[in-house]
């Protein structure tokens, strides 16, 4: 199983929105509704943001939204703050109870 | 609230294997709600699932790893563990023990991380 392609980098300044793609195939992001997004700050642990490719755990805020279509999954962050300044990670079901995770992409809130 | 916390050498030389327990605390180990999980994260690099063992004893590994691997776990001590033999520098990474949440798939508790470089 290979990696999920993320960008490698995004950008936006204060306010706007960014949106990061996840793209798979259909035996991962497009054969399930078991898309993930995390958050993760440099030497800290990753952070869970988005699950089943659109809800978001209690304490997440609004401004972070998932959706998904065919083999490609979204992450926008409406309306950037200079805490949304991190690494984003999506991750999918694969099946036979594998999950596989996608490079990363770097948000840098200008 | 539950929390993990990764234990282990942070050091194993080439061809050896390469151990790390994971301590579960704030709740039982045998709560049928996770996957206890381990992830790593190469130097610089994104995010790779190695697998799981469930309350049960069951087990599923990345198949890129799988004939390396195996995860063990010790409900008295509330504990989870990984063995990956044979080691390279590869292998050389963050390692983060992880509850995943059996309802939505996704990794909802995360251990700080331990790291681990592989060495001659």
């Amino acid at each position: 199983q290979s990696a999920l392609t993320q960008p490698p980098s995004a950008s936006g300044s204060p306010g706007q929105s960014v949106t990061i793609s996840c793209t798979g195939t259909s035996s991962d992001v497009g054969g399930y509704n078991y898309v993930s997004w995390y958050q993760q700050y440099p030497g800290k642990a990753p952070k869970l943001m988005i699950y089943e490719v659109s809800k978001r755990p209690s304490g997440v805020p609004d401004r972070f939204s998932g959706s998904k279509s065919g083999n490609t999954a979204s992450l926008t962050v409406s309306g950037l703050q200079p805490e949304d300044d991190a690494d984003y990670y999506c991750s999918s079901y694969a099946g036979s109870n594998n999950l596989i995770f996608g490079g990363g992409t770097k948000v840098t809130v200008l | 609230q539950v929390q993990l916390q990764e234990s282990g050498p942070g050091l194993v030389k080439t061809s050896q294997t390469l151990s790390l327990t994971c301590t579960v605390s704030g709740g039982s180990i045998s709560n049928g709600d996770y996957y206890w999980s381990w992830i790593r994260q190469s130097p610089g690099k994104g995010l790779e699932w190695i697998g799981y063992i469930y309350y049960s004893g069951g087990t599923d590994y990345n198949p890129s790893l799988k004939s390396r691997l195996t995860m063990s776990l010790d409900t008295s001590k509330n504990q989870f563990s990984l063995n990956l033999r044979s080691v390279t520098a590869a292998d050389t990474a963050m390692y983060y023990c992880g509850g995943q949440d059996t309802a939505l798939v996704a990794v909802v508790i995360w251990g700080q991380g331990t790291p681990v470089t592989v060495s001659t």
